[in-house]
């Protein structure tokens, strides 16, 4: 079984240019959660989606930021016109769905694309 | 809001001594407690996780960690440091939400 799969792993922009990061999440699950982490932070929840749902996007920034999980295909993280400040790493993770106090909550990261604005 | 903390930005042992990483949470009830281990350039691992019943959790790599409601604490523990334990470790708390809250991280360097 394969594991959350993401790609680029690295991807290079110029400001101004659109960035989109793709995940596919484990066989099995439907949910998907964006996380960003900055050097020497923890990660950053952004967004958490089901298939063809934003279920929570209240870490999003406003502008330029999006997120999609269609009903086929990997689900797309997409920057509009970056900026320096967007480099960062960029991590997916996803879980067979939420739940209380089961195995359900375990959220299974990918290996993340590390963005670089110049 | 809940909040982790990591105390330690960065911890120093000897391969073969042990280890003790410490985490802190901030929730009213019971939370889901979580650490992971993030190599670099890698994305991060499920070291092992607390939802309910003992309060020591066993997890991989010979790793172990035990709840403490009175302390509000999850520390994360190896009795015999490998150098390829060397990592970024992570303790996330998702008490009362899907979403996890990160710690900040504690860089682990281990000396021959």
């Amino acid at each position: 079984n394969a594991g959350v799969m993401q790609n680029p792993r690295h991807l290079v922009r110029r400001r101004g240019q659109e960035a989109r990061l793709r995940c596919s999440p484990m066989k099995g699950h439907s949910h998907v959660y964006w996380y960003r982490q900055l050097p020497e932070e923890g990660l950053k929840f952004m967004v958490y989606l089901q298939k063809e749902n934003i279920i929570d996007e209240s870490g999003m920034p406003k502008e330029r930021f999006s997120a999609e999980f269609p009903k086929e295909g990997p689900s797309i993280l997409r920057i509009q016109q970056v900026v320096r400040g967007d480099s960062a790493a960029y991590f997916c993770a996803s879980s067979p769905r939420t739940g209380a106090g089961s195995n359900t909550d375990t959220q299974y990261f990918g290996p993340g694309t590390r963005l670089t604005v110049l | 809001a809940q909040s982790v903390t990591q105390p330690d930005i960065h911890i120093t042992v000897s391969e073969g001594a042990s280890l003790e990483l410490r985490c802190n949470y901030s929730y009213g009830a019971t939370p889901y407690l979580f650490w992971y281990v993030q190599s670099p350039g890698q994305g991060l691992q499920l070291l092992l996780k607390y939802f309910s019943g003992d309060t020591l959790v066993q997890g991989i790599k010979g790793f172990e960690a035990e709840f403490k409601r009175s302390q509000s604490s999850f520390n994360l523990r190896k009795p015999s440091v490998h150098w390829s334990d060397a990592a970024e470790y992570f303790c996330a708390s998702s008490g009362g939400s899907y979403i996890p809250t990160f710690g900040r991280g504690t860089s682990l360097i281990v000396h021959p």
